[in-house]
């Protein structure tokens, strides 16, 4: 799976847009970019995926470029309950050994803050 | 969270006995998972399930085994449980049929913390 790049933390204020960058240079042609997010004592989050075009849902929005290079998670409007270790996560597609396997990273420490 | 129940939350056990997690799911996923969550080493996966009695090795095996007799049961055991397993183990599930798996999220429990003394 390939790597992924995320800065270890981030601040925000509450009320405006949080965006999370990841680069995943070495990603290959069938290999998803997730978002996952855990916040303290509780399981992983799922928040949304992508292939290569920009998806939306009630959670956020992901932006990838479009040499898929990087990528953007963008929560529009922070609330504190958005404070929370964000992972992305590069994934290959179904058929593979490595079919399931999340690799996780380090994540981005994200702060949102009154 | 999505149908997914870990048994028990918390544990302390001592050197030597033997452990087994649970992990019960109410979705009817095919595909099951354990990982465990250490500080400075984020989730890795232990073992994974992709059908009943079909299990696999993950990247930190040695010292685990697992059993999926159903769909929705997938037991993590620790044979003879070690300070080195004291750790906090997740759960995962993921829908599946054919080959449209690859981009299917996995979904999370909250966990068992366990503590080997």
């Amino acid at each position: 799976d390939a790597k992924t790049t995320q800065p270890p933390s981030m601040d925000c204020a509450e009320g405006r847009a949080a965006n999370l960058p990841c680069n995943h240079s070495t990603i290959s042609g069938n290999e998803y970019v997730y978002w996952y997010r855990q916040i303290h004592s509780q399981g992983p989050q799922y928040i949304i995926h992508g292939l290569k075009n920009n998806e939306t849902n009630e959670m956020a929005s992901l932006i990838i470029t479009e040499d898929r290079k990087s990528s953007t998670l963008i929560l529009p409007h922070a609330t504190l309950r958005d404070t929370a270790v964000y992972y992305c996560i590069v994934r290959v597609a179904a058929g593979g050994t490595s079919y399931g396997k999340l690799t996780f990273g380090q994540g981005t420490i994200l702060t949102v803050h009154p | 969270d999505a149908g997914i129940t870990q048994s028990p939350r918390h544990k302390v056990t001592e050197t030597g006995t033997p452990v087994t997690l649970r992990c019960h799911q109410t979705e009817n996923h095919r595909y099951m998972y354990w990982y465990r969550q250490d500080p400075g080493h984020g989730l890795r996966l232990i073992h994974y399930s992709y059908g009943v009695k079909d299990t696999d090795k993950g990247e930190v095996s040695d010292g685990y085994s697992v059993s999926r007799s159903k769909t929705e049961d997938f037991l993590l055991t620790l044979e003879s449980a070690t300070s080195s397993q004291t750790s906090v183990y997740f759960c995962a599930i993921s829908p599946g049929a054919g080959t449209g798996t690859g981009n299917s999220p996995l979904h999370f429990g909250n966990g068992t913390r366990l503590t080997v003394t």
